[in-house]
Parts: C-alpha cells; structure tokens; sequence
C-alpha cells in the first residue's frame, strides 16, 4: 500500500536558517512520482515539484532544493536561508502506476514557521 | 486561464440542513478530486471522478454525494449536515492518470456546521 509519512508536525527556525523538510514513502511500485505542495497561511495549495522514481538527481531552484535518494525512500525538502514567507504547512504526496485512476496520496504535513 | 475555481468560499450551515459546493476547472482536465482538510490529518479523499458521467468513492465518502453532468464541473453534496463535516474542502483536477500530470487544486471552501 502507498504511504507517505511526514515526521516532523511542526518545525520553528529564525530567518536566514537551513531547514529540511523530511519526507519518507512506501510504495510497491517502481515507476512512482513524487510531489511537494506548499499552504501559506492564505490556505491555498501550490504546487512545487515533481519529480519521477528514475530521475534520482537532485533538484534546485532558487532557495529550495530537493533531495530524492531510492535507497531511504526518501524526498527530502531543503529551504535555504529561509524567510518569513517561507512560513507554511509543507505536503509531501506520492502517486504510483497502481494507484491508476486515484489521486495523489499526501502525508499530514509539516508547519514551518520562519520567525523573523 | 482560472485554472480550478471553487463556490462558496465560505458556508455556515446547521445540523440537517443541506448544500452543494461547486468545483469548476478550465482546463479540460480528464480527473476531479474532492479532498477535505483537518488538523493534523492532512488531505483526506471524499469522492473522485475519473471523467464526465462517473464518480467514486474515496477514503471517505460518507454523508456526501457527488455528481460530474459536465466535464467541466465537479459537485460535492451534502445531504444533511453535520458538524463532524465542518472542515476546508478542496477541490483539485488533473489532466490524465497514474503520476505524469501534476494536481492542482482550487482555493478550498470552509464549511462549518453548527
């Protein structure tokens, strides 16, 4: 069965700190997808990455990079020098070829709060 | 380009009674989501359609109904509310199946029942 697990609920760093979102899946499959939502206090979910089960390079843009390893079942979530408006509940989700037709499966979340 | 819009924004309604929030994408996505949000259980599925005319149920889709008449539209019912249904309600689309096409979701709806 598919899960995604967030460990972390709550994480409160000051401005211009690293932080790493961690992100662990299970999935029976070997073609996956895997994908990073973001939810500002405004509520809205926005949409970040993307990222297949066979392109295990690391991805960045700007102050957010993401790690992937296979070997942890892992999807890691890095904001460097982070800032007040980086403060937001932070989703992981997982889509596999088994889940067909469903839709993505999320973990709970992880609230980040950037203090200035 | 809307992408997915959502009606209402808000809703308060007391135990029985009824109502339908409306979920609209232009983006001539195939598959249609209905999620709600409560604290500390992230994103939880009521009821998907993978297409115009179909509908099925998701991770927890008691005390709702839905209905795809359009592709377009995408609607979630509640028959007689209750407050264990107070919850943000998000609504998402996405163009075709399995992982390849990113979900996208609307600015959610809150209903609370008194």
């Amino acid at each position: 069965a598919q899960k995604v697990t967030q460990a972390q609920t709550e994480i409160s760093v000051v401005e211009k700190e690293d932080v790493t979102l961690d992100c662990v899946y299970e999935t029976r499959d070997t073609t996956y997808y895997l994908f990073w939502y973001k939810q500002p206090p405004s509520g809205e979910l926005v949409f970040l990455i993307r990222r297949n089960s066979f392109d295990e390079q690391n991805e960045i843009s700007g102050r957010y990079s993401w790690n992937f390893q296979k070997s942890t079942s892992s999807f890691n979530f890095t904001i460097t020098a982070s800032q007040v408006v980086d403060s937001a509940v932070y989703f992981c989700a997982l889509s596999d070829v088994y889940s067909g037709n469903t839709p993505l499966v999320f973990g709970k979340g992880t609230r980040l709060s950037v203090i200035a | 380009n809307a992408g997915v819009t959502q009606t209402p924004k808000f809703r308060v309604l007391k135990t029985g009674q009824s109502m339908t929030l409306l979920c609209a994408q232009d983006m001539n996505h195939e598959y249609m989501y209905w999620y709600r949000q409560d604290p500390g259980m992230g994103l939880r599925l009521i009821h998907y359609s993978v297409g115009e005319g179909t509908t099925a149920k998701g991770e927890v889709p008691d005390g709702y109904n839905v209905s795809r008449l359009k592709k377009q539209n995408f609607l979630l019912g509640l028959e007689s509310a209750a407050p264990s249904q107070t919850s943000v309600y998000f609504c998402a689309s996405r163009q075709g199946s399995g992982g390849t096409d990113t979900q996208y979701f609307g600015p959610g709806t809150r209903l609370t029942v008194l």
